[in-house]
């Protein structure tokens, strides 16, 4: 079957660094996607891979590799903003997206 | 401004009754999307439509209904016959259906029903 796999919930530290991993096991890739949900809002986008490698935007870096199925999106300098729920999402062959059950991340002082 | 609007914000029904959420958005995109969002779950797809007068079934489309009569607007009804309807549903466009092109979301609605 298909599957999004991302840890339910992490714990970090207001100015410290972050790693949220998503597995995936599809039929076919054709891309995965990382978006931000705060609680009771609309997602929005922050990321987009589709070749293996590191993408770095401002505070947030996302990281693919197709042959291990694995993607992690990286949080630096956080900021007690960036509590929110990180939705990863995959594109199978047929063009599907399927979405995971998102991490919530709590920031601490 | 550009954007999606969905409305209401919260909404309330008593078993048994339809009830039909807007969605409307003025980012000229082809493709728009209805998905529910339940506590623990990843979002699901109900149904999508990449162009006017033309929608696809998602994964858990039973006992929902849609419409793409205006590229703008992709209205979803809630039917009597959809076993577990309390959830939050959020609607989505995308320039195109294209896998490359990112979708953004409305602010979601929230079904509760009674």
């Amino acid at each position: 079957g298909q599957n999004i796999d991302q840890p339910t919930e992490m714990t970090a530290t207001e100015g410290a660094i972050v790693q949220i991993n998503c597995t995936y096991q599809t039929s076919g890739f054709n891309g995965l996607f990382w978006y931000q949900q705060h609680a009771g809002e609309a997602p929005t986008f922050l990321s987009y891979n589709v070749l293996d490698g590191l993408e770095e935007k401002g505070r947030f870096s996302s990281f693919l590799s197709r042959s291990k199925g694995y993607s992690y999106l990286l949080l630096k300098e956080l900021q007690m903003k960036d509590s929110a729920s990180y939705l990863c999402a995959g594109y199978d062959s047929n063009y599907q997206l399927i979405w995971g059950a998102g991490t919530k991340l709590i920031i601490k002082p | 401004d550009g954007g999606i609007t969905q409305s209401p914000k919260y909404l309330f029904r008593k078993e048994g009754q339809n009830v039909t959420l807007s969605c409307e958005q003025n980012l000229n995109h082809d493709a728009m999307y209805w998905y529910r969002q339940d506590p623990g779950q990843g979002l699901r797809l109900i149904y999508y439509s990449q162009i006017v007068n033309d929608f696809q079934k998602g994964d858990i489309a039973e006992g929902y209904s849609v419409s793409r009569e205006k590229k703008e607007s992709f209205p979803l009804t809630v039917t009597s016959a959809q076993k577990n309807p309390t959830a939050f549903y959020l609607c989505a466009s995308s320039i195109t259906g294209q896998p490359y092109n990112e979708q953004f979301f409305g602010p979601g609605t929230r079904l509760t029903v009674l």
